[in-house]
């Protein structure tokens, strides 16, 4: 059964830095693309991030581009998103995401979310 | 704003037929495939379309999309009370170089 675990969500104040972790398992981690999706409170879906299997190539929103890292550890199962300078309007539920086969806006499975609140 | 364009909201009485329009452009449905997912109240999105009209092992048949052009569809037939959710279009963007969402359309069983 695949399971994705986020952790590393919590409140933290405008400018400061979180480092968010998914722990994947239930399939081969390191076959498969994954991606960061975030929701803010009462609104819609936004992708964040996504991270290729092969050769860690990485894409990323406009509004977190040089903030943000997405990154993997193979060996350990986990993905990683680094979040600095983080501002009011990054709050939200921070999701990740298995890519599925059939494309990048195919996330075939998610984990229950961990949530970013930025505020002083 | 979203790339994508959902109307906010559809209803229907329970065993009714619901559909729901997802329009884009060139860049994103126009030439790549398009995914649905439904998010139940106060739970994580779920994947139940994908490559345009697929399901996913465990979605009732009830639940059907459709691409034409820049525009995609999701259908709901024989309308349930537990299909109350949200339910999201998505298609990656060659523009943006991302995948890019609609807005979301909230599903009421009246």
């Amino acid at each position: 059964e695949v399971q994705l675990v986020e952790s590393g969500g919590g409140l933290v104040q405008p400018g400061g830095s979180l480092r968010l972790s998914c722990a994947a398992s239930g399939f081969t981690f390191s076959s498969y693309a994954m991606t960061w999706v975030r929701q803010a409170p009462g609104k819609g879906l936004g992708w964040v991030s996504v991270i290729s299997s092969g050769d860690g190539s990485t894409y990323y929103a406009d509004s977190v581009k040089g903030r943000f890292t997405i990154s993997r550890d193979n060996s350990k199962n986990t993905l990683y998103l680094q979040m600095n300078s983080l501002r009011a309007e990054d709050t939200a539920v921070y999701y990740c995401a298995k890519v599925g086969v059939s494309g990048w806006a195919d996330f075939d499975y998610w984990g229950q979310g961990t949530l970013v609140t930025v505020s002083s | 704003q979203s790339v994508l364009t959902q109307p906010p909201s559809a209803s229907g009485t329970p065993g009714q037929r619901v559909t729901i329009s997802c329009s884009g452009s060139s860049s994103n449905i126009g030439s790549n495939t398009v995914n649905w997912y439904q998010q139940l109240p106060g739970t994580a999105p779920k994947l139940l379309i994908y490559s345009n009209n697929q399901r996913p092992s465990g979605v009732p048949d009830r639940f059907s999309g459709s691409k034409s052009g820049t525009s995609a569809s999701l259908a709901i037939s024989g309308l349930q009370s537990e299909d109350e959710a949200d339910y999201y279009c998505a298609a990656w963007d060659d523009s943006l170089n991302g995948p890019v969402f609609g807005g979301g359309t909230k599903v009421t069983v009246l």
